[in-house]
């Protein structure tokens, strides 16, 4: 079975820093592409970001661009969200999922992770 | 940018039947297909609808997707109301300049 565990979530000061990480398991994991979205509290999902199988192909949200950084690892069977600059409004579970993309194109995200909790407070 | 916008809660009882709505407030809901994500409390999304009508395997067929494009909308139907039912449930499609958009969200209540 398909298995995402993301882990690397605390709290952190305003300004602060952390690394989320994201396992994966049996599965090809270099052939899909990869996507964080995250959850406040109490609130709706919010994609943050995306990235190609490759690593080679990324995009973000207008409220984390130029503060997150998407990566991964296929070696590693790792996706990361390098998250710098945290504000309160960041405070959310983060999730990692994959992409499945069909062959005409169509995309739709089929495995999620069980989450990880980033809180931003002093 | 458009939007996708979703009653916040509907309700009804077990066995009967609920529809959940989702609007898209520019371009033809036609245009992308959508998904519908349900999240039971306290756990991660899981999909149950895919490409607006599809349902994965293992989805109950109480479940159905359709859209509607004199209303702009999609809808997700759950039939056979269960209380296993009881969960918040997101709608979402893209267009070539936004990947990923979701619907706020509505909240299942079976009572």
């Amino acid at each position: 079975e398909v298995q995402l565990v993301e882990s690397g979530g605390g709290l952190v000061q305003p300004g602060g820093s952390l690394r989320l990480s994201c396992a994966a398991s049996t599965f090809t994991f270099s052939n899909f592409e990869m996507i964080w979205v995250r959850q406040a509290p109490g609130k709706g999902l919010e994609w943050v970001s995306y990235i190609s199988g490759s690593g080679g192909a990324v995009l973000y949200s207008d409220s984390v661009k130029g503060r997150f950084t998407i990566s991964r690892d296929n070696a590693r069977k790792s996706l990361y969200l390098q998250i710098n600059s945290l504000r309160a409004d960041d405070t959310a579970v983060y999730y990692c999922a994959r992409q499945f993309r069909n062959n005409n194109g169509y995309y739709f995200f089929d495995y999620w992770g069980q989450g990880t909790l980033v809180t931003v407070s002093s | 940018n458009f939007m996708l916008t979703q009653p916040h809660s509907v309700s009804e009882s077990p066995g009967k039947t609920v529809t959940i709505s989702c609007t898209r407030s520019s371009g033809s809901i036609a245009s992308n297909y959508v998904q519908w994500y349900q999240q039971r409390p306290g756990s991660s999304p899981t999909i149950v609808i895919y490409e607006d009508d599809q349902r994965p395997s293992g989805v109950p067929d109480r479940f159905s997707g359709s859209i509607d494009t004199s209303s702009n909308s999609a809808s997700l139907t759950i039939s056979g109301l269960k209380t296993e039912d009881e969960a918040d449930y997101y709608c979402q499609s893209y267009d070539p300049w936004n990947p990923v958009v979701f619907g706020g969200g509505t909240k299942l209540t079976v009572l």
